[in-house]
């Protein structure tokens, strides 16, 4: 089966500039999570989806960060206006069901965000 | 909130083993286990669910214990292709809502 789509996988802005990024999930994933992952540390989990339904966004700075998930499939990440501790990696995941059925989540590759 | 994993960091020759460790202060309906090698995504190891099971894939196992909410990944017979960051995955109950969380990582590598 087709894995996690994202795009584009490298990014470099100057800060107080916009972004966006993108992420198709696997066919039929209803559970969506937007991660950063900054350089030496694990996976911070942004917020989830259930369908096109936020079930968890309490660490979205949502200041600048805003996401979607329209019908449910795709999702865009959008940060406005970027700062320079914004640089990490945004890794979008899926996973079958909701969390608590212990699915796996499988990632994308991930985008790298330098901002300057 | 972030589960602790350790040790932070490890070396180990080749066939050698190697325990991580992974510890919550919630309680967890699973945990789960991923390998992240540098610039790429985390691949998906294994899950642990409730009722302290231990599973095993090859050289590669792990245990769950519910009541002290840690969970442990054992590594034996290393080989090259174990290096990576190691990265336990939690699902915890916060005020009703399922969180999935990962660990502090720990980094592994493999020298022959």
């Amino acid at each position: 089966e087709a894995g996690v789509a994202q795009s584009p996988r490298y990014k470099i802005i100057e800060k107080r500039q916009s972004v966006a990024f993108w992420c198709n999930p696997i066919s039929g994933h209803a559970t969506l999570y937007w991660y950063q992952q900054i350089l030496g540390q694990g996976p911070k989990l942004l917020i989830q989806f259930q369908n096109n339904g936020v079930v968890d966004d309490s660490q979205l700075p949502k200041d600048r960060f805003s996401a979607e998930r329209l019908k449910g499939v795709d999702s865009t990440l959008k940060i406005q206006p970027a700062k320079l501790e914004d640089s990490a990696v945004y890794l979008c995941a899926s996973s079958s069901t909701f969390a608590i059925q212990g699915l796996p989540a499988f990632f994308g590759q991930g985008t790298r965000l330098t901002v300057v | 909130q972030q589960p602790v994993q350790s040790p932070q960091a490890v070396i180990l020759r080749e066939g050698e083993d190697a325990v991580i460790n992974c510890s919550s202060s919630k309680a967890l309906y699973s945990v789960h286990w991923y390998r992240q090698k540098h610039g790429e995504a985390p691949v998906f190891l294994m899950i642990l669910l409730k009722g302290g099971e231990q599973k095993g894939h090859e050289k590669i196992s792990a245990s769950f214990n519910e009541k002290k909410q840690q969970s442990s990944l054992y590594l034996t017979a290393s080989q090259l292709s174990y290096s990576g960051t190691y990265f336990c995955g939690t699902e915890a109950d916060s005020s009703g809502t399922y969180k999935y969380i990962f660990g502090t990582g720990t980094r592994l590598k493999v020298l022959a």
